[in-house]
């Protein structure tokens, strides 16, 4: 079985500062791991997604997300934030074999203050 | 290409009523996905397809909730009779193919509100 906790349930930078959102995870097989964003009153995107390739992911708006097995972590960070990224964002984990579906956390809703 | 199309974006019904909710995939995507998402939390898988055969509906209630896939196109979503915590939203998604790493693309979601 797999979870993902995300620690916080509401992070507030302000504008040009250091985003971090957590999330830690557990599996009992090889994990995948993924991070989608949800702007208000939209479906989720794909941010970037870990498949035991690289363990340092970059995706799209210059997200980036490192995977540490020993810690079972998987947080997502951007140097510098945007008032653009002002959104929810969940976690996610599946199994990296078969129909593996997608456990998502509760998300951390991102505030970015000017 | 067009996104995942979902309506109605908004219902409001009284418990123990009946409620059904459409989805259209991006055409060509084989698997489609009916997630609920209750206020405050990650969305949760209720079924999956794969064409039109169930892959896995292991979190729906069988007992109110059901879904089709005819065609293995376009998805409705029913709830009958409905419950206040039936209240959520309820997101579509599909992918190119079933695996994992096949991307899921979201549609906006129909926001049920049960009184």
């Amino acid at each position: 079985a797999q979870s993902v906790t995300q620690l916080g349930s509401h992070v507030s930078v302000s504008e040009g500062a250091l985003v971090l959102l957590r999330c830690n995870y557990s599996s009992s097989v090889p994990p995948y791991l993924f991070w989608y964003v949800q702007y208000p009153n939209q479906g989720l995107q794909l941010l970037l997604k870990y498949t035991s390739a690289a363990t340092l992911v970059k995706g799209i708006n210059g997200f980036e997300a490192e995977f540490k097995k020993s810690e079972t972590s998987f947080h997502l960070t951007k140097p510098s934030a945007h008032m653009s990224d002002a959104a929810e964002y969940f976690c996610a984990v599946s199994g990296n074999t078969g129909f593996q579906k997608l456990v998502f956390g509760t998300g951390t809703r991102l505030l970015v203050s000017p | 290409e067009a996104g995942v199309a979902q309506s109605p974006r908004y219902k409001i019904i009284e418990k123990r009523q009946s409620v059904a909710f459409w989805c259209n995939p991006i055409s060509g995507h084989a698997t489609l996905y009916w997630y609920q998402q209750i206020l405050g939390q990650g969305p949760k898988l209720l079924i999956q397809f794969q064409n039109n055969g169930v892959v896995d509906d292991s979190q729906l209630p069988k007992d109110r909730f059901s879904a089709e896939r005819l065609k293995g196109v376009d998805s409705t979503l029913k709830i009958q009779p409905a419950k206040l915590e039936d209240s959520a939203v309820y997101l579509c998604a599909s992918s190119l193919e079933s695996g994992s790493l096949s991307e899921q693309f979201f549609g906006p979601g129909t926001r049920l509100t049960v009184l």
